[in-house]
């Protein structure tokens, strides 16, 4: 069975500029959640996505965005973008929501 | 909201040696699970513990989930170079339907072989 897949894989952006990234769930998985990794402050939840409704989020601005798919492919979006942004973006699929975790390599985003 | 502290940030160890990390929930938890990210990797589930009070082995690997559901702890005895990488603790609030995994900053092991 193939992995979640996230593209693109790297990024660079300039401040105020949006930003797109794409993630692809494990077959069968129905939810999707995003992450922000930082060096300072770790693993920070972003919003779970199930059968297309956001379920949960996390204390991110609303600059911050996510929508998912009928096919459960997901993608969240960064608009008006801050040096602070900068970070890997991880994507998790799971069954139903609860179940374990199956990430995807990230996206790193650089915001120059 | 909920907090989850994980100590200690870092812990360097010569190999052989036992290692421990510890995780602590601000609320009591319906389930924690357990994850390692190899450096420049991603994520990677060790195990779910749903239990109060539950222990569970993988090989080198203990894993304790305390009695109040608050706390929990990974061992690792005789500690090996593929061993290195950051462990995260991730729980769940308990009460109603909650999706939203609150992960602790992490324990970066590094071995001295």
């Amino acid at each position: 069975k193939a992995g979640v897949t996230q593209t693109p894989r790297y990024l660079i952006k300039t401040r105020g500029q949006q930003v797109t990234l794409s993630c692809s769930p494990i077959s069968g998985h129905r939810s999707v959640s995003w992450y922000q990794q930082t060096p300072g402050q770790g693993l920070q939840f972003l919003f779970e996505y199930f059968s297309e409704t956001q379920r949960n989020k996390g204390n991110f601005p609303g600059r911050f965005s996510g929508r998912q798919f009928s096919n459960s492919r997901s993608e969240m979006n960064v608009s008006t973008l801050e040096l602070g942004d900068s970070a890997l973006y991880l994507c998790a699929s799971s069954f139903g929501g609860l179940e374990t975790q199956y990430f995807g390599p990230g996206t790193r985003l650089l915001v120059l | 909201g909920q907090q989850v502290m994980q100590i200690p940030q870092y812990q360097h160890v010569q190999e052989g040696e036992d290692f421990t990390t510890y995780c602590n929930s601000s609320t009591t938890l319906s389930n924690i699970q357990w994850y390692k990210q190899r450096p420049g990797g991603h994520p990677v589930f060790l195990i779910q513990l749903v239990k109060s009070g539950e222990v569970k082995k993988q090989k080198r690997l203990t894993f304790q989930f305390g009695e109040a559901k608050k706390n929990s702890s990974l061992h690792i005895t005789a500690t090996q170079t593929t061993d290195v990488g950051t462990y995260f603790c991730a729980g769940r609030e308990s009460g109603g339907s909650n999706y939203k995994l609150t992960f602790g900053k992490g324990t970066l092991l590094t071995v001295n072989p």
